[in-house]
Protein backbone atom coordinates (compact mmCIF):
# COMPACT_ATOMS: atom_id res chain seq x y z
CA UNK A 1 0.00 0.00 0.00
CA UNK A 2 1.01 3.82 -0.27
CA UNK A 3 2.52 5.33 3.04
CA UNK A 4 0.71 8.88 2.72
CA UNK A 5 2.23 12.12 5.60
CA UNK A 6 3.53 15.35 5.08
CA UNK A 7 6.78 14.30 7.42
CA UNK A 8 9.99 12.85 5.47
CA UNK A 9 12.51 10.62 7.11
CA UNK A 10 15.38 13.68 7.95
CA UNK A 11 18.98 12.69 8.27
CA UNK A 12 21.16 15.20 9.67
CA UNK A 13 24.76 15.29 9.79
CA UNK A 14 27.58 17.37 10.07
CA UNK A 15 29.93 18.96 7.29
CA UNK A 16 32.63 16.87 6.39
CA UNK A 17 30.83 13.42 7.57
CA UNK A 18 29.72 10.77 5.16
CA UNK A 19 25.94 10.47 5.00
CA UNK A 20 24.06 7.22 4.00
CA UNK A 21 20.40 7.55 2.56
CA UNK A 22 18.24 4.32 2.39
CA UNK A 23 15.24 3.50 0.28
CA UNK A 24 13.46 -0.02 0.56
CA UNK A 25 12.25 -1.04 -2.33
CA UNK A 26 9.03 -3.52 -2.98
CA UNK A 27 8.96 -5.31 -6.52
CA UNK A 28 11.79 -8.13 -7.47
CA UNK A 29 10.86 -7.10 -11.31
CA UNK A 30 12.63 -3.81 -10.60
CA UNK A 31 15.74 -3.75 -13.09
CA UNK A 32 16.93 -0.04 -12.69
CA UNK A 33 17.35 2.58 -10.16
CA UNK A 34 17.98 6.02 -9.91
CA UNK A 35 18.98 8.48 -7.07
CA UNK A 36 17.57 11.96 -7.50
CA UNK A 37 18.14 14.87 -5.51
CA UNK A 38 15.73 17.66 -5.26
CA UNK A 39 16.38 21.09 -3.77
CA UNK A 40 13.59 23.29 -2.41
CA UNK A 41 11.93 25.07 -5.44
CA UNK A 42 13.60 23.03 -7.68
CA UNK A 43 13.14 19.87 -9.82
CA UNK A 44 14.52 16.45 -9.01
CA UNK A 45 18.02 16.48 -10.31
CA UNK A 46 19.88 13.16 -11.34
CA UNK A 47 22.34 12.18 -8.86
CA UNK A 48 23.60 8.32 -10.24
CA UNK A 49 21.98 5.08 -11.30
CA UNK A 50 22.62 1.07 -11.31
CA UNK A 51 20.66 -1.64 -13.23
CA UNK A 52 19.74 -4.68 -11.47
CA UNK A 53 22.51 -6.88 -12.82
CA UNK A 54 25.58 -4.45 -10.57
CA UNK A 55 25.43 -4.07 -7.01
CA UNK A 56 27.57 -1.25 -6.51
CA UNK A 57 28.15 2.06 -8.57
CA UNK A 58 30.27 4.62 -7.91
CA UNK A 59 30.56 8.52 -9.11
CA UNK A 60 31.82 11.44 -7.64
CA UNK A 61 31.84 11.65 -3.59
CA UNK A 62 28.65 9.58 -4.17
CA UNK A 63 28.06 5.11 -4.50
CA UNK A 64 24.83 3.73 -4.64
CA UNK A 65 24.89 0.27 -3.31
CA UNK A 66 22.16 -2.43 -4.41
CA UNK A 67 20.97 -5.45 -2.37
CA UNK A 68 18.97 -7.16 -4.34
CA UNK A 69 18.13 -10.37 -1.60
CA UNK A 70 16.79 -7.70 0.97
CA UNK A 71 15.28 -4.91 -2.08
CA UNK A 72 17.48 -2.64 -0.52
CA UNK A 73 19.14 0.68 -2.20
CA UNK A 74 21.43 2.83 -0.44
CA UNK A 75 23.00 6.25 -1.70
CA UNK A 76 26.36 7.14 0.44
CA UNK A 77 27.55 10.82 0.11
CA UNK A 78 31.40 10.82 1.22
CA UNK A 79 32.42 14.05 2.69
CA UNK A 80 28.99 15.61 3.02
CA UNK A 81 28.86 19.37 2.22
CA UNK A 82 26.33 22.09 2.98
CA UNK A 83 25.21 22.14 -0.35
CA UNK A 84 24.63 18.37 -0.46
CA UNK A 85 21.49 19.94 2.24
CA UNK A 86 18.47 18.76 -0.17
CA UNK A 87 15.48 15.89 -0.40
CA UNK A 88 16.90 12.85 -1.90
CA UNK A 89 14.57 9.82 -3.56
CA UNK A 90 15.36 6.48 -5.51
CA UNK A 91 13.28 5.67 -7.92
CA UNK A 92 12.57 2.11 -9.61
CA UNK A 93 12.03 0.96 -12.95
CA UNK A 94 9.95 -2.13 -13.90
CA UNK A 95 10.43 -3.01 -16.99
CA UNK A 96 10.00 0.77 -18.53
CA UNK A 97 11.24 3.90 -18.32
CA UNK A 98 8.39 5.64 -16.23
CA UNK A 99 10.59 5.74 -12.95
CA UNK A 100 8.60 5.33 -9.79
CA UNK A 101 9.45 7.23 -7.02
CA UNK A 102 9.71 6.44 -3.32
CA UNK A 103 8.63 9.06 -0.34
CA UNK A 104 12.07 10.87 -0.19
CA UNK A 105 14.56 11.50 2.49
CA UNK A 106 15.52 14.88 4.01
CA UNK A 107 19.04 15.27 4.23
CA UNK A 108 20.28 18.25 6.55
CA UNK A 109 23.95 19.38 6.54
CA UNK A 110 25.56 21.28 9.57
CA UNK A 111 28.09 23.69 8.60
CA UNK B 1 22.33 25.12 -22.98
CA UNK B 2 19.06 26.05 -21.66
CA UNK B 3 17.57 23.01 -19.38
CA UNK B 4 13.24 22.52 -19.21
CA UNK B 5 11.77 25.65 -18.43
CA UNK B 6 7.87 25.36 -17.35
CA UNK B 7 5.47 28.85 -16.92
CA UNK B 8 4.26 29.78 -15.30
CA UNK B 9 6.26 29.23 -11.97
CA UNK B 10 2.92 29.43 -10.16
CA UNK B 11 -0.36 29.61 -10.60
CA UNK B 12 -3.42 30.53 -7.89
CA UNK B 13 -6.81 29.57 -9.87
CA UNK B 14 -10.40 28.83 -8.31
CA UNK B 15 -12.32 25.75 -7.96
CA UNK B 16 -14.16 24.95 -11.26
CA UNK B 17 -11.71 26.96 -13.75
CA UNK B 18 -9.62 26.26 -16.72
CA UNK B 19 -5.87 25.92 -16.47
CA UNK B 20 -2.76 25.09 -18.64
CA UNK B 21 0.60 24.98 -17.82
CA UNK B 22 3.31 25.29 -20.33
CA UNK B 23 6.82 23.09 -20.70
CA UNK B 24 9.79 23.68 -22.65
CA UNK B 25 11.81 20.58 -23.25
CA UNK B 26 15.67 20.78 -23.76
CA UNK B 27 16.02 20.98 -27.79
CA UNK B 28 16.41 17.71 -29.43
CA UNK B 29 15.39 15.57 -26.47
CA UNK B 30 12.28 13.54 -28.17
CA UNK B 31 10.26 12.28 -25.02
CA UNK B 32 8.31 14.70 -22.55
CA UNK B 33 6.98 13.61 -19.31
CA UNK B 34 4.74 15.16 -16.99
CA UNK B 35 4.57 14.08 -12.70
CA UNK B 36 2.65 15.76 -10.06
CA UNK B 37 4.01 16.31 -6.56
CA UNK B 38 2.23 16.17 -3.76
CA UNK B 39 4.05 17.96 -0.66
CA UNK B 40 6.23 15.47 1.25
CA UNK B 41 5.56 12.79 -1.50
CA UNK B 42 7.79 11.67 -4.37
CA UNK B 43 6.63 12.71 -8.55
CA UNK B 44 3.89 10.77 -9.64
CA UNK B 45 3.65 9.83 -13.17
CA UNK B 46 0.93 11.72 -15.28
CA UNK B 47 1.59 11.30 -18.97
CA UNK B 48 4.70 10.75 -21.60
CA UNK B 49 5.21 12.00 -25.03
CA UNK B 50 7.34 10.52 -27.41
CA UNK B 51 7.36 12.81 -30.24
CA UNK B 52 3.94 14.23 -30.48
CA UNK B 53 2.09 11.44 -29.46
CA UNK B 54 0.82 10.51 -26.01
CA UNK B 55 2.51 7.05 -25.93
CA UNK B 56 1.13 6.49 -22.31
CA UNK B 57 -1.29 8.14 -20.55
CA UNK B 58 -1.89 5.57 -17.95
CA UNK B 59 -1.16 8.07 -15.01
CA UNK B 60 -4.14 10.95 -15.45
CA UNK B 61 -6.24 10.65 -12.75
CA UNK B 62 -9.72 11.53 -14.44
CA UNK B 63 -10.42 13.02 -17.73
CA UNK B 64 -10.17 16.33 -16.22
CA UNK B 65 -6.72 16.27 -17.05
CA UNK B 66 -5.26 16.28 -20.90
CA UNK B 67 -2.11 17.56 -22.77
CA UNK B 68 -0.73 17.95 -25.82
CA UNK B 69 2.31 18.55 -27.97
CA UNK B 70 1.65 19.12 -31.20
CA UNK B 71 4.77 19.71 -32.54
CA UNK B 72 6.67 17.51 -30.95
CA UNK B 73 8.53 19.98 -28.90
CA UNK B 74 6.36 21.84 -26.20
CA UNK B 75 3.60 20.36 -24.02
CA UNK B 76 1.01 21.76 -22.31
CA UNK B 77 -1.15 20.36 -19.64
CA UNK B 78 -4.57 21.06 -19.66
CA UNK B 79 -6.62 21.16 -16.27
CA UNK B 80 -10.37 21.40 -16.52
CA UNK B 81 -12.77 22.39 -13.81
CA UNK B 82 -10.13 22.54 -11.32
CA UNK B 83 -10.61 20.73 -7.93
CA UNK B 84 -8.74 21.85 -4.53
CA UNK B 85 -7.32 18.09 -4.90
CA UNK B 86 -5.74 19.12 -7.84
CA UNK B 87 -3.22 21.84 -5.90
CA UNK B 88 0.32 20.29 -6.49
CA UNK B 89 3.40 20.81 -8.09
CA UNK B 90 3.30 19.98 -11.98
CA UNK B 91 6.60 18.99 -13.31
CA UNK B 92 7.59 18.59 -16.46
CA UNK B 93 10.86 16.45 -17.75
CA UNK B 94 12.52 15.49 -21.03
CA UNK B 95 14.82 13.02 -22.21
CA UNK B 96 16.78 12.07 -25.60
CA UNK B 97 14.96 9.05 -26.14
CA UNK B 98 12.58 7.26 -23.91
CA UNK B 99 14.38 3.77 -23.01
CA UNK B 100 16.01 2.77 -19.66
CA UNK B 101 19.06 4.48 -18.75
CA UNK B 102 18.23 7.54 -20.60
CA UNK B 103 18.46 10.19 -18.36
CA UNK B 104 15.06 12.62 -17.30
CA UNK B 105 16.27 16.09 -17.03
CA UNK B 106 13.53 18.10 -14.57
CA UNK B 107 12.18 21.57 -14.78
CA UNK B 108 11.79 23.64 -11.37
CA UNK B 109 8.06 23.10 -12.05
CA UNK B 110 4.70 24.98 -11.59
CA UNK B 111 3.20 25.40 -8.19
CA UNK B 112 -0.68 25.44 -8.89
CA UNK B 113 -3.21 26.48 -5.94
CA UNK B 114 -6.69 25.93 -6.14
CA UNK B 115 -8.43 27.88 -4.01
Amino acid sequence: GESVGLHLPTLSVQEGDNSIINCAYSNSASDYFIWYKQESGKGPQFIIDIRSNMDKRQGQRVTVLLNKTVKHLSLQIAATQPGDSAVYFCAENIGSYIPTFGRGTSLIVHP
Amino acid sequence: GAGVSQTPSNKVTEKGKYVELRCDPISGHTALYWYRQSLGQGPEFLIYFQGTGAADDSGLPNDRFFAVRPEGSVSTLKIQRTERGDSAVYLCASSFNARVGDTQYFGPGTRLTVL
